[in-house]
């Protein structure tokens, strides 16, 4: 059981747009910076927002993030079958001094 | 180019140990840190723990007390995870991943290794 707290799955069609939520507590998501990361079948996960909206180089702008008080939020727009994938979130929590992931949400496009 | 390889594929024996290397090219190794996550089979991700090579400090989540050494060689770029006393619940993909900013409260991975596959069966 993941303290942080994301949809086990989402689906949306092609083109369409989809949120994944992460529902945290004032400990982690409501005082530090959330990361999410895509996992693709049998890869390993890639960095896609840090700092609640910032993306790295490389990564589209169909991808966006945000954040308010201990929720934060993963948007992605014009989806596409290769958007298919596992998603986490991920923060640092001050009151047990770890790093955690939310449990994953599986996007079916 | 940041890239992260990892050793290979381990299989291992309930109790005994296992040690998995992440070496590091481009960047300046030392100036950021490794951490290690890990993925059992058909699960999500767990942060198994860090190191920042320069200071050669490293930290681990509770689960893993006593089981866990990370450890960095800065000669050769390479950090090391040890896991000791081995059962079939360790049987797993582990992951290095590259935090960019050891310094700051809130880390992030932003380059990953190619994951080593540990089974633990007897």
């Amino acid at each position: 059981q993941s303290v942080l707290t994301q949809p086990p799955s989402v689906s949306a069609a092609p083109g369409q747009k989809v949120t994944i939520s992460c529902s945290g507590s004032r400990s982690n998501v409501g005082n530090r910076y959330v990361s999410w990361y895509q996992q693709l079948p049998g890869t390993a996960p890639k960095l896609l927002i840090y700092e609640n909206n910032k993306r790295p180089s490389g990564i589209p702008d169909r991808f966006s993030g945000s954040k308010s008080g201990t929720s934060a939020t993963l948007g992605i727009t014009g989806l596409q079958t290769g958007d298919e994938a596992e998603y986490y979130c991920g923060t640092w929590d001050r009151s047990l001094s770890v790093w955690m992931f939310g449990g994953g949400t599986k996007l079916t496009v | 180019q940041v890239q992260l390889v990892q050793s290979g594929a381990e299989v291992k024996s309930p109790g005994s140990s296992v040690k998995v290397s992440c070496k590091a090219s481009g960047g300046t190794f030392s100036s950021y840190a490794i951490n290690w996550v890990r993925q059992a089979p058909g699960q999500g991700l767990e942060w198994m723990g860090g190191i920042i090579p320069i200071l050669g400090t490293a930290n681990h989540a509770q689960d893993f007390q006593g089981r866990v050494t990370i450890t960095a060689d800065e000669s050769t770029n390479t950090v090391y995870m040890d896991l000791s006393s081995l059962r079939s619940e360790d049987t797993a993909v582990y992951y290095c991943a590259r935090d960019p900013n050891p310094y700051s409260t809130s880390p992030y991975f932003d380059h990953w290794g190619q994951g080593t596959l540990v089974t633990v069966s007897s």
